[in-house]
């Protein structure tokens, strides 16, 4: 089981430019999250999934969009790139209690 | 959303117990406890969680005061790998949100050898 995988591992963009993250696991989970961790602080909740085809906001949605079309992965876009969004980004998933993390992208935006 | 108190930072030598305090005198009746660390350039990783009663897995322990307004996770032998921050967090069960899950900046675990 490869658990949770991220693509890419590290990505800088130019203010203004699009890009979507991958996220994909192998352990048939239900829930699916993006989180975002700036310097020195903890990881905040972007969005969420419950399920193939739904999404949900959570704590710092704004500028950032998701798609669940299929159970393993969970897309995260960013569809005009602002240097706020300079950050690592966390995917994770879970059954129950556990949420299995991913090994994260490093994003820059200049 | 229920908080959680935690120190900046803390020490230990190898091989002693480790004892991370927390602090969430807004608890609800219905959170969980969880902990997760995050060892340096990882995801976080989950430890152990626990509603009323204490628990115990091959990780660590978690001690919860009988009102549920601190608990304690307990490292028996800290090795340098234990070297992480960790984090507690409060989650409600997911009928009522629980999804949510907010991470606060967490104690910094320093290992001497």
């Amino acid at each position: 089981n490869a658990g949770v995988t991220q693509t890419p591992k590290f990505r800088v963009l130019k203010t203004g430019q699009s890009m979507t993250l991958l996220c994909a696991q192998d352990m048939n989970h239900e829930y699916m999250y993006w989180y975002r961790q700036d310097p020195g602080m903890g990881l905040r909740l972007i969005h969420y999934s419950v399920g193939e085809g739904t999404t949900a906001k959570g704590e710092v949605p704004d500028g950032y969009n998701v798609s669940r079309l299929k159970k393993q992965n969970f897309l995260l876009g960013l569809e005009s790139a602002a240097p706020s969004q300079t950050s690592v980004y966390f995917c994770a998933s879970s059954f129950g209690a556990e949420q299995f993390f991913g090994p994260g992208t490093r994003l820059t935006v200049l | 959303d229920a908080k959680t108190t935690q120190p900046n930072s803390m020490e230990s030598n190898e091989e002693e117990p480790v004892h991370l305090p927390c602090n969430h005198s807004t608890i609800s009746g219905t959170d969980y406890i969880h902990w997760y660390r995050q060892l340096p350039s990882q995801g976080p990783e989950y430890v152990i969680h626990g509603l009323t009663s204490n628990v115990n897995n091959r990780m660590a322990s978690l001690a919860i005061a009988e009102d549920r307004k601190s608990s304690t996770l307990i490292l028996h032998r800290a090795t340098l790998r234990d070297a992480a921050v960790y984090y507690c967090i409060l989650r409600p069960p997911r009928d009522t949100g629980g999804f949510k899950t907010i991470f606060g900046a967490g104690t910094r675990l320093f290992v001497k050898a």
